[in-house]
């Protein structure tokens, strides 16, 4: 079946600029996750939506990062007033029970 | 969530069955072992969890030893494109953020030709 699908694949963006990273997560998986990566890095989490609860943004690193959650289905990444520390690779997972299943990230480069 | 202690990295010739393990001498009662491997410039991947009882599917198998304090994550018959790193997790249900993760190093497994 369908996985979690993440678009764009790759972005590249300058300084300043903003930019939405959207996540389609499998189909009746009730809770979302955002995640990062940097190169050679483990996950940082983001941000986490479950149902219609309001979302843990508790790892959120600052103001210029939201997310939504749409119907309880799609989800979108917006990172405003792009840095060059922003650069990394976003994933979204979605889960079923307790396992996470993640879609194929995002690279975001900011020059 | 417990701690865990994987070796960084491991060989396996093609074909033959790569066992990776795994040391989570803290876990507790309440908390699954579960195993995702992320290949380069991939998303991760999950491969197989458990409790307390041996698992097996379609990607590999789970040994966790009776006293729970370490497991093993077998691809009974490794390829090239089994090259990843591996990473083994200790969790509880729940918790901070529903059950977010977070990896460790992992171990890089090399599968050769």
């Amino acid at each position: 079946g369908a996985g979690v699908s993440q678009s764009p694949s790759n972005k590249v963006t300058e300084k300043g600029k903003d930019v939405e990273l959207r996540c389609d997560p499998i189909s009746g998986h009730t809770a979302l996750y955002w995640y990062r990566q940097s190169l050679g890095q483990g996950l940082e989490f983001l941000i986490y939506f479950q149902g219609n609860s309001a979302p843990d943004k508790s790892g959120l690193p600052s103001d210029r990062f939201s997310a939504e959650r749409t119907g309880g289905s799609v989800s979108t990444l917006t990172i405003q007033r792009t840095q060059q520390e922003d650069s990394a690779v976003y994933l979204c997972a979605s889960t079923l029970e307790e396992t996470q299943y993640f879609g194929p990230g995002t690279r975001l480069l900011v020059l | 969530d417990a701690k865990t202690t994987q070796p960084p990295s491991m060989d396996c010739a093609e074909g033959r069955a790569a066992n990776l393990p795994c040391n989570h001498s803290t876990i507790s009662g309440n908390e699954y072992v579960y195993w995702y491997r992320q290949i380069h410039s991939q998303g991760p991947q999950y491969i197989i969890h458990g409790l307390k009882n041996n698992e097996t599917n379609e990607m590999a198998s789970l040994i966790i030893t009776e006293d729970r304090k370490s497991s093993t994550l077998i691809l009974p018959h490794a390829t090239l494109r089994d090259t990843a790193v591996y990473y083994c997790i200790v969790r509880a249900p729940g918790g901070r953020a529903g059950n977010m993760l977070t990896f460790g190093g992992g171990t890089r497994l090399m599968v050769k030709p």
